[in-house]
């Protein structure tokens, strides 16, 4: 089965700092990849995803992130956080037509 | 809009007590899913519908899972004769496509099942 590592358990930043979350996944072939967040007492949702095309994917809140097919990564960045980045990230794949596969998660502490 | 709701937010069940969860997700999502998120763990797949029918049920942990979405709209999670090892966030998700991850799943607050 599809597996997804999230290198970074625990992230903890200066306002300003740039920012950069591993996200790794194990069987290769076409992949649908997505960043979901989930603020503190808020649902999961969406940050950016990749179907195919461009694979420099620009999301909501100045993130993106970049599909590097031959390193099977999906690695989340943003060039200065923000203390309301605050939040749980997860990575998750899937092949299309199958299901999602989540990694563990990154917790994100912005220290203003 | 309405996002998906569940409920109940929180349940406390004893052990071998039955549960039942409810989600009700957005009007007009063909695909709904379920996921088991364990505590400092990322949600794990339970089961998809598209519609009514269970498409994938493959991620459901033993045969006291159970789930079904009779009408295509609400879907009920049921968890017979309860074990400790069941207590996690239940998430429920739903999506416009018909294909798995062809299009964004939006999320639910999620039900906190302790089992006792």
């Amino acid at each position: 089965a599809q597996s997804v590592s999230q290198h970074n358990h625990h992230v903890i930043l200066s306002e300003a700092a740039s920012l950069e979350l591993g996200c790794n996944y194990s069987y290769g072939g076409t992949v649908n990849l997505f960043w979901y967040v989930q603020y503190p007492g808020q649902h999961l949702q969406l940050l950016l995803k990749y179907f195919s095309g461009d694979p420099l994917v620009k999301g909501i809140k100045g993130f993106e992130a970049e599909f590097i097919k031959s390193k099977f990564s999906f690695n989340l960045r943003k060039p200065s956080v923000q203390w309301s980045d605050t939040a749980e990230y997860f990575c998750a794949v899937n092949h299309p037509g199958n299901q999602f596969y989540f990694g563990t998660g990154t917790s994100l502490t912005v220290i203003p | 809009g309405a996002g998906v709701s569940q409920s109940p937010r929180y349940k406390v069940a004893k052990r071998g007590q039955d549960v039942a969860l409810r989600c009700d997700p957005i009007s007009g999502h063909v695909s709904l899913f379920w996921y088991q998120q364990a505590l400092g763990q990322g949600p794990e797949f339970l089961t998809y519908f598209q519609n009514e029918a269970q498409l994938d049920k493959s991620g459901l942990p033993s045969d006291r899972f159970f789930a079904e979405r009779p009408e295509g709209s609400v879907s009920t999670l049921k968890i017979q004769r309860t074990q400790q090892e069941d207590s996690a966030v239940y998430l429920c998700a739903s999506s416009l496509a018909t294909v798995q991850g062809a299009d964004t799943q939006y999320f639910g607050p999620g039900t906190r099942l302790t089992v006792l």
